[in-house]
């Protein structure tokens, strides 16, 4: 049973574009919820993360918004650039002393020049 | 320096056999984690490890069992091989409770 549901599974985008992306969650016991970068033959490196009692978060270009009695929340990309291709990976965590993340699927984002 | 490593890199083997996958991290994290990515990137957690309690996902077969020396290190054995445990292996660490995890650069398994 999947957990948190992202889309869409790809996404090709324009140079100064704003790509959005997508994830859903079932268990209201999530408490964090991170977007994961990750580059081809690289491991996932934490990008920005949000916690549901703030509905925005802002890191240079990454904003994530969170829309708590939706169960959503989706990460827009400012002023997109060919390096920003990469894939990105929703995730969110349950209450516990091992912080054991449930990943989205995927969305692999390419940027054209 | 690399705050988590993993050897080897790739790994080819037979099916049936026994191989080990080794994560050291130097970031002085006290719980670690094993991750499979399969073929199509989907990312899913197989265990979590600290110094007080291991968490096995259910449906990781007991063919994989982490090990762990000292709290630097969290090896990733596995039994009898089978052509699905082909995926990449990601390590991970953190501090505690603390939500970021930090993963090493994978190791790419390859059953024949």
């Amino acid at each position: 049973q999947q957990q948190v549901k992202q889309s869409p599974q790809s996404l090709i985008v324009q140079k100064g574009g704003i790509p959005i992306i997508n994830c859903a969650y079932e268990n209201t016991a999530f408490d964090y919820f991170p977007w994961y970068q990750q580059f081809p033959g690289k491991g996932p490196a934490l990008l920005i993360a949000i916690r549901p009692d703030v509905s925005e978060k802002k890191e240079g270009r990454f904003t994530i918004s969170f829309n708590k009695s939706a169960k959503q929340f989706s990460l827009h990309i400012m002023d997109s650039q060919p390096g920003d291709s990469a894939t990105y990976f929703c995730a969110a965590n349950l209450l516990g002393s091992a912080r054991q993340l449930t990943f989205g699927s995927g969305t692999q984002l390419t940027v054209l020049p | 320096d690399t705050a988590v490593s993993q050897t080897p890199k790739y790994l080819v083997t037979q099916m049936g056999n026994d191989k080990s996958i080794k994560c050291e991290q130097n970031l002085g994290h006290d719980t670690m984690y094993w991750y499979k990515q399969d073929s199509k990137k989907f990312l899913k957690i197989m265990f979590s490890y600290n110094n007080k309690e291991l968490i096995i996902n259910e449906t990781v077969p007991n063919r994989f069992s982490p090990k762990s020396p000292d709290k630097a290190h969290l090896n990733l054995h596995i039994n009898s091989l089978e052509l699905g445990d082909s995926a990449v292996y990601f390590c991970a660490s953190s501090q505690g409770g603390a939500d970021t995890q930090y993963f090493g650069p994978g190791t790419r398994l390859t059953v024949l």
